[in-house]
């Protein structure tokens, strides 16, 4: 049980598609993060939120756009996405942003 | 800039053999300190954590770590692995108590019967 749920786990689009990743937690947590992790590549943290404000944001390509409506749900909007952002996209969440982070198990994307 | 150094990006063991898996950071405030393992197709599960206190922690599925300030590292250890830690294994540091954590490249476990 990861306590941390991201859907879909799977997701192929074309690059003229709109999508969007979801994840969601219920640990009460204030915390939450997106990373993107390639092949052979480190983990990229992408966006992090503390109390439902974005308080990181890595240089990260317009064409995705994240949301956090509540402190449970964090959102990755995707929109005319290359092939190069093919990758597992991983959501986490934690009490504070120093503490340890729980995963969840990722959405693959393959963009075509 | 702050970094995090995991030197080796594959490990390979026998079955039973023991482990030590290195992580080295650049020098900074009071490090947080965290090891994470990522089996495939699953995220990444946290196995311990160094806050304060005693250099010496343990972890989850036999695993311990120590901190060395001096060399700045804080290796992963396990004195008998298991067919089943087969993994990516994650350093992870953050520098004092506002800053996000720094991952490691990761290195990958492959263990032999």
């Amino acid at each position: 049980e990861t306590g941390v749920t991201q859907t879909p786990r799977h997701l192929v689009m074309g690059m003229t598609n709109k999508k969007s990743l979801k994840c969601e937690q219920h640990l009460g947590h204030n915390a939450m993060y997106w990373y993107k992790q390639s092949a052979k590549k480190p983990l990229e943290l992408m966006f992090v939120y503390s109390l439902e404000e974005r308080v990181e944001n890595n240089s990260v390509p317009s064409r995705f756009s994240p949301e956090c409506p509540n402190s449970s749900h964090l959102f990755l909007h995707l929109h005319t996405l290359q092939p190069e952002d093919s990758a597992l996209y991983l959501c986490a969440s934690s009490q504070d942003i120093n503490q340890p982070q729980h995963f969840g198990d990722g959405t693959r994307l393959s963009i075509l | 800039a702050q970094s995090v150094t995991q030197p080796d990006i594959h490990i390979t063991v026998s079955e039973g053999a023991s482990l030590e898996l290195r992580c080295n950071y650049s020098y900074g405030a009071t490090p947080y300190l965290f090891w994470y393992v990522q089996s495939p197709g699953q995220g990444l599960q946290l196995l311990l954590k160094y806050f304060s206190g005693d250099t010496l922690v343990q972890g989850i599925k036999g695993f311990e770590a120590e901190f060395k300030r001096s060399q700045s590292s804080f290796n992963l250890r396990k004195p008998s692995v298991h067919w089943s830690d087969a993994a990516e294994y994650f350093c992870a540091v953050a520098w004092g108590g506002s800053y996000i954590p720094t991952f490691g490249r990761g290195t990958s476990l492959i263990v032999h019967p």
